[in-house]
């Protein structure tokens, strides 16, 4: 079955440490996965796709075949980067996005 | 400006009416969805459409309805509202060749 799994509904950190906000995929075929961001009364929007491996804001992410993950980090969090963040597998066979539940990401002054 | 366009943005209204939102785009992608959100919860697939005259129905079983006779166009019908519809809507875009989604600002639904 086809699932994306963000086991964090909420995390909290202080302002300056470290960040990861978990994902892990469940997908027959080759992934392709995207971090969206939803800031305070903004619509949602990308943050990152793997296939590019860019850093956006300080944050990268690194697909991981094996542990069929791809984890969200930034080392250094920023009171800025408080939003909501959906990690989406993009099924190629049928052109749908398939989302995870989300991870509230709190940076704490 | 190049855009994704969703009205009303706020909509309340009573058991039983037919209403219909709104999703425009002046992007000229080809590819459209909607999706249905809880807040705070994950998005889920509702209907989507490959261009001009199709439409699919999403992972999400929906008592709505899609239409898409332009490109720019694809708005979502509810014949009956019922308070379970009561929920936030948001339309995206895909361009032809590219994999990234651009969300509307979504409609916010109450049915009382």
């Amino acid at each position: 079955a086809q699932r994306v799994t963000q086991p964090e509904k909420l995390l909290s950190v202080f302002k300056g440490a470290p960040v990861e906000l978990k994902c892990n995929y469940s997908y027959s075929g080759s992934p392709e996965l995207f971090w969206y961001v939803q800031y305070s009364r903004q619509r949602l929007q990308l943050l990152l796709r793997h296939i590019s491996r860019e850093s956006i804001k300080g944050f990268t992410a690194d697909l991981n075949k094996g542990e069929t993950s791809f984890h969200l980090k930034k080392p250094f969090a920023q009171e800025e980067d408080s939003a909501m963040y959906y990690c989406a597998l993009f099924t190629s066979g049928t052109y749908k996005y398939i989302f995870g539940t989300g991870t509230r990401l709190k940076v704490l002054a | 400006e190049a855009d994704i366009y969703q009205t009303p943005r706020y909509l309340v209204i009573g058991t039983g009416k037919k209403i219909t939102l709104e999703c425009s785009q002046t992007m000229g992608h080809d590819k459209m969805y909607w999706y249905q959100q809880d807040p705070g919860m994950e998005l889920h697939l509702i209907h989507y459409s490959y261009g001009v005259n199709s439409t699919e129905k999403g992972d999400l079983s929906s008592e709505s309805t899609v239409s898409r006779i332009r490109t720019e166009h694809f708005p979502l019908t509810l014949e009956s509202a019922r308070p379970s519809h009561t929920s936030q809507y948001l339309c995206a875009s895909r361009p032809t060749g590219g994999n990234e989604q651009f969300f509307g600002p979504g409609t916010r639904l109450t049915v009382l």
